[in-house]
């Protein structure tokens, strides 16, 4: 199992650009989650997916598309890229049943200029 | 709301000295609590959990005991390794009695350890 995957690994963008940050499970979880990553702030939810089809906001989900047509894929778009938009970006997931232990990829590092 | 608070680092130690990191958190209901571990450049990663009052989860020497009595889940190791250096982050997942997991996790904002030789 290659677990939580994600791509790129970097990424420099210039403001108002918009690209996708693609993430990908082989573990067959229904929900997947994309986290953002800042200094000083732990991390943020961005949004979410409970299954294929199936998507909703979290904490900070302002400039930030989702969708989830299949159950092992769930890419981030960004619109129009803003400077307050760099950071690390996570994606998660995790079996519908257990805990609520989450498993996390190896992150996107994105720089908005 | 939710929220976990972890002391603020960054936390410097010698090696095989004894290691805590406190949390402690803000729940309604039954969560989950977790410890993840970041190493440089990487994601996170689950190191223990534990889901109920008195649990106590434990991996790679690491331990925290869920006690519901002082909303509190602190993180130990009796002897640290240069190799434990890493940012280490709590978390909750909300959940009632009836319900599994929640769909999001809820972070501390992370505590660095520096491990010296």
């Amino acid at each position: 199992n290659a677990g939580v995957t994600q791509t790129p690994k970097f990424q420099v963008l210039k403001t108002g650009q918009s690209m996708t940050l693609q993430c990908a499970q082989d573990m067959n979880h229904e929900y997947m989650s994309w986290y953002r990553q800042d200094p000083g702030m732990g991390l943020r939810l961005i949004h979410y997916s409970v299954g294929a089809g199936i998507t909703d906001q979290g904490e900070v989900p302002n400039g930030y598309n989702v969708s989830r047509s299949t159950t092992e894929d769930f890419p981030l778009r960004l619109l129009s890229a803003a400077p307050s938009q760099t950071s690390v970006y996570f994606c998660a997931s995790r079996h519908e049943t257990g805990a609520g232990e989450q498993y996390f990829g190896p992150g996107t590092r994105l720089t908005v200029t | 709301g939710d929220s976990v608070t972890q002391m603020e680092g960054p936390v410097t130690l010698s090696e095989e000295a004894f290691l805590t990191i406190n949390c402690t958190y803000t729940a309604t209901g039954y969560p989950s609590l977790f410890w993840y571990v970041q190493y440089p450049g990487e994601g996170l990663q689950l190191l223990l959990k534990a889901t109920k009052a008195d649990d106590k989860g434990s991996n790679k020497g690491f331990e925290a005991t869920y006690r519901k009595e002082t909303t509190s889940f602190h993180l130990e190791k009796g002897s640290v390794q240069v190799s434990d250096s890493a940012v280490y982050f709590c978390a909750l997942s909300p959940r009632t009695y009836t319900q599994g997991g929640s769909e999001k996790l809820v972070f501390g904002k992370g505590t660095k350890l520096t491990v010296n030789p």
